[in-house]
């Protein structure tokens, strides 16, 4: 069984450095083809994909976030870190961490997720 | 355009049938991927690839794709289907991924 729990800070100031980490079970980076993306979702709004670690350490980020964005293993092996730098309010959302099973050149697809932490962003 | 387009809201009599769609120029050359979220929950994955279901997902949930569209169909819509649902692909340059802006089924 997969799970998959994230963690850090539900309210932290503008301008400050977000630090999420996903905690997982049930699965290893030591499998071909497995990654680990986060998604966020602001309330009521719709679901925005931020970024993704493959097993090789590959890394992939979106676009318009690119800049403010790192995604790294952590220091324990079953974890991935979320790192967003210059927050602002309109980066309060709840904060999703999602399995990959595996890779493929024709489908995205998250089977499992984590039950997301809601971040505020307020002075 | 590295966007997938959904219409806001869909409502389906319970029982009948019902299709949400999803627009976007990388449909055309990716299997979409479609989820289920239901208020205050995390979302769940229904359909992905040409049409596959996860163990767990009723049959009445199918996906199909023309062109730059994909749709998911919902044959015999239940109470409990009401919920947003999302497409999700992978954009058609640069390998990221995209999200739809999402389907709220009502189930009258």
């Amino acid at each position: 069984q997969i799970t998959l729990k994230e963690s850090g800070p539900t309210l932290v100031k503008p301008t400050q450095t977000l630090t999420l980490t996903c905690t997982f079970s049930g699965f290893s980076f030591n499998t071909r083809g497995v990654s680990v993306g986060w998604i966020r979702q602001p309330p009521g709004k719709a679901l925005e994909w931020l970024a993704l670690i493959y097993w090789d350490d590959d890394r992939r980020y979106s676009p318009s976030l690119r800049s403010r964005l790192t995604i790294t293993k952590g220091t324990s092996e079953n974890q991935v870190r979320l790192i967003m730098t210059d927050m602002d309010p309109l980066d309060t959302a709840t904060y999703y961490c999602a399995h990959q099973p595996d890779y493929s050149n024709y489908y995205v697809r998250f089977d499992s997720w984590g039950q997301g932490i809601l971040v505020t962003v307020s002075s | 355009s590295s966007e997938l387009t959904q219409d806001p809201a869909v409502s389906v009599a319970l029982g009948q049938t019902v299709r949400i769609t999803c627009q976007g120029d990388s449909l055309s050359t990716y299997y979409t991927t479609w989820y289920q979220q239901k208020p205050g929950q995390a979302p769940v994955l229904v359909i992905y690839g040409k049409n596959n279901r996860p163990s767990g997902i009723p049959d009445r949930f199918s996906g199909s794709s023309s062109g730059t569209t994909a749709s998911l169909t919902v044959t015999g819509a239940q109470a409990e289907d009401e919920a947003d649902y999302y497409c999700n692909s992978r954009a058609s340059i640069g390998d990221h991924v995209l999200f739809g802006g999402g389907t709220k089924l009502t189930v009258l």
